[in-house]
């Protein structure tokens, strides 16, 4: 059964920093891309950024380009999101999800950032 | 990156058909065979139910169906079922090597 189980969130600072992470489990991990996707409150869904299989590739939202860096270590089976000089626009709860170049086709269940004061 | 376009909320009565668009532009849904739907429950994860424009994922009813023409997409829910009730978000590839959502639709069972 696939597995996706996301941690790191929580109450930030604007300004401020956190990492996110993914743990997988029941599928190949290093076979796959990986996507990141949030969703502020009682909002749609935002897709954040991708990494491809072996973390050669990497592709970035225009709204988190050069503030937020994917990364994995197949490994250990995780994924990961640096998240850096956070804004209160990027409170929102943030899926990992397991998928191809062009879709996602499992998800985590999420984890929620807030930034705020 | 602007999101794709889709109603705000559609409604039908059980056992009749729906049908919610997805629009974009020639950069995204018209350009590429890579358009996804997805069905979400209130607290859940998303579910992805259909992928490239019309195939169905294992386990997904085939009362779920897509297509597409030109600029925009569709998703075509039959035989409404009162579980069918939640929102659905379309995505789509796009040129710039990313992905974008639509706003998402809430479907109303009447």
């Amino acid at each position: 059964e696939v597995q996706l189980v996301e941690s790191g969130g929580g109450l930030v600072q604007p300004g401020g920093s956190l990492r996110l992470s993914c743990a997988a489990s029941g599928f190949t991990f290093s076979s796959y891309w990986m996507h990141w996707v949030r969703q502020a409150p009682g909002k749609g869904l935002v897709w954040v950024s991708r990494i491809y299989s072996d973390g050669s590739s990497t592709n970035y939202a225009d709204s988190v380009k050069g503030r937020f860096t994917i990364s994995r270590d197949n490994a250990k089976n995780t994924l990961y999101l640096q998240m850096n000089s956070l804004r209160a626009e990027d409170t929102a709860v943030y899926y990992c999800a397991r998928g191809s170049s062009v879709r996602e086709d499992y998800w985590g269940q999420g984890t929620l950032v807030t930034v705020s004061s | 990156q602007s999101a794709l376009t889709q109603p705000a909320s559609v409604s039908g009565s059980p056992g009749q058909s729906i049908t919610i668009s997805c629009t974009g532009t020639s950069s995204d849904v018209g350009g590429y065979n890579y358009v996804s739907w997805y069905q979400q429950h209130p607290g859940k994860a998303p579910k992805l139910v259909i992928y490239d424009v019309s195939n169905r994922p294992s386990g997904i009813s085939n009362r779920f169906s897509g297509s597409k023409s030109g600029n925009t997409a569709s998703l075509t829910i039959s035989g409404l079922q009162a579980e069918d009730e939640t929102d659905y978000y379309c995505s789509s590839y796009t040129s710039s090597s990313t992905l974008v959502f639509g706003g998402g639709t809430k479907l109303t069972v009447l």
